[in-house]
Formats: structure tokens, sequence, C-alpha cells
């Protein structure tokens, strides 16, 4: 079985400051790691993957995750947080070898305050 | 490369009523899920057709079916409305070594 949590539903931050956005999983074997965003009434834009290798991967928008073997995190980081980065992030993880399907996280809501 | 495209972008149905819903894959993509999105449960996964034949499904009751066509186009099709179905209808194709799966913009359906 395979599981995300995003532990926060809802994380407040200024525009400038550096944004995280938390992501825990769990799964059998090595895993496959998804960040995607979407923004109101639209579909889900993918911003990044970790497959394998450097655990620091950069994605889309000057958006990074951090791959964190030992914790099971993922965690999406950007250094300097921008009112247009306002919207719903989600997690995604599925086993490498296992199912084609992710299994996504709740989402949590970014809003940055100008 | 075109995006996933998915018609309508939305819809207004009564209860009882039959709906289908279109997806366009990205070229070369022969994966096509459906998620049904809505504020309380989230993303939640309908199921999953490659080359013609549905090769996962979730948890949804028989209302709900798909098919897809030989050129990779998926139908969705959801019968006897009810009002708890109005929900953001979500596609996505997938494809290549890792199966990162690609969203279309989805289809807002209402049931009223």
């Amino acid at each position: 079985a395979q599981s995300v949590a995003q532990p926060e539903d809802q994380v407040n931050v200024a525009e400038g400051n550096p944004l995280t956005v938390k992501c825990t999983y769990s799964v059998s074997g090595n895993p496959y790691l998804f960040w995607y965003v979407q923004y109101p009434n639209r579909g889900l834009q993918f911003l990044l993957k970790y497959i394998t290798g450097d655990n620091l991967v950069k994605g889309s928008y000057g958006f990074e995750a951090e791959f964190n073997k030992s914790q099971t995190s993922f965690h999406l980081k950007k250094p300097s947080a921008l009112v247009s980065d306002s919207a719903l992030y989600f997690c995604a993880v599925r086993a490498a070898g296992g199912s084609y399907i992710p299994t996504f996280g709740r989402g949590t809501s970014l809003i940055v305050h100008p | 490369k075109a995006g996933v495209t998915q018609t309508p972008r939305y819809l207004i149905k009564t209860r009882g009523q039959q709906v289908t819903l279109s997806c366009s894959p990205i070229s070369g993509h022969r994966s096509v899920s459906w998620y049904q999105q809505t504020p309380g449960q989230g993303l939640q996964f309908l199921f999953e057709y490659f080359s013609e034949t549905q090769r996962n499904k979730g948890n949804f009751p028989g209302r709900f079916s798909g098919r897809q066509f030989s050129n990779s186009r998926s139908e969705m099709n959801v019968s006897t409305l009810e009002l708890g179905d109005s929900a953001l209808y979500l596609c996505a194709s997938s494809g290549g070594e890792y199966n990162e799966q690609f969203f279309g913009p989805g289809t807002r359906l209402t049931v009223l």
C-alpha cells in the first residue's frame, strides 16, 4: 500500500519569504514522488518529480523539492515566494515497479500575502 | 506538444440524467486516468485505461464507467446522476518511462 500525508491544510507566507510545503509518504520499495499545483478551476499542473539520484530536485517556476529517505519526506520549497504562487499544492507517490496509479495527498493551500 | 484536452469544460445536469465527458491525451500517451475532485473528498481515482483496456479501477459505483478508443481518446460516463456527483472531473494522460501524469483542465459538473 502507498500513502501520502500533507500535514498542513494551509500555509501562509509573506511575499519574498521562503516557503515550504510539507509532504511525507509511505510506500513499499523505492518511491517515485511528484508535486503538482492547481489554480482555481483548473487542472493540476506538473511541477517536478523525484525518481532517483540527487536528493534536491529542481522544477518549474523556481520550485524545488528535497527528498529525504530516512524521514520519508519530500518537502516542496521556494527561496522567495510570490503572490502568484498562491494555489493548491498536491504531493503524490507511487512505488517503482508498482501500480502506475499514484496516490495523492489531500492538498495544501498556499497563501502568499503581499 | 499539445496538452490534455477535456470537453466540455462546464456541464449542468439534473438528477437522474446521464452525462458523457471526453478526454484527449497528449499525443503518444496510451494511458488515460480519470479523477473526481470535490472539496470534501479531495482527489479520488476513478479508473485508468491503457490501450483500450481498463487497467486499474477505483472504488466508485457502477454508475461510473469509461472507455478508451484506438486513438487513446477516452470518455467517461455517469448514469443516473446524483447531487453528490457534482465535482470537477479531471483526466490525466501518462506515458514514458516514469509514467508521470499530465492533467487536463477538467470538466466542472453541476447536478441540480
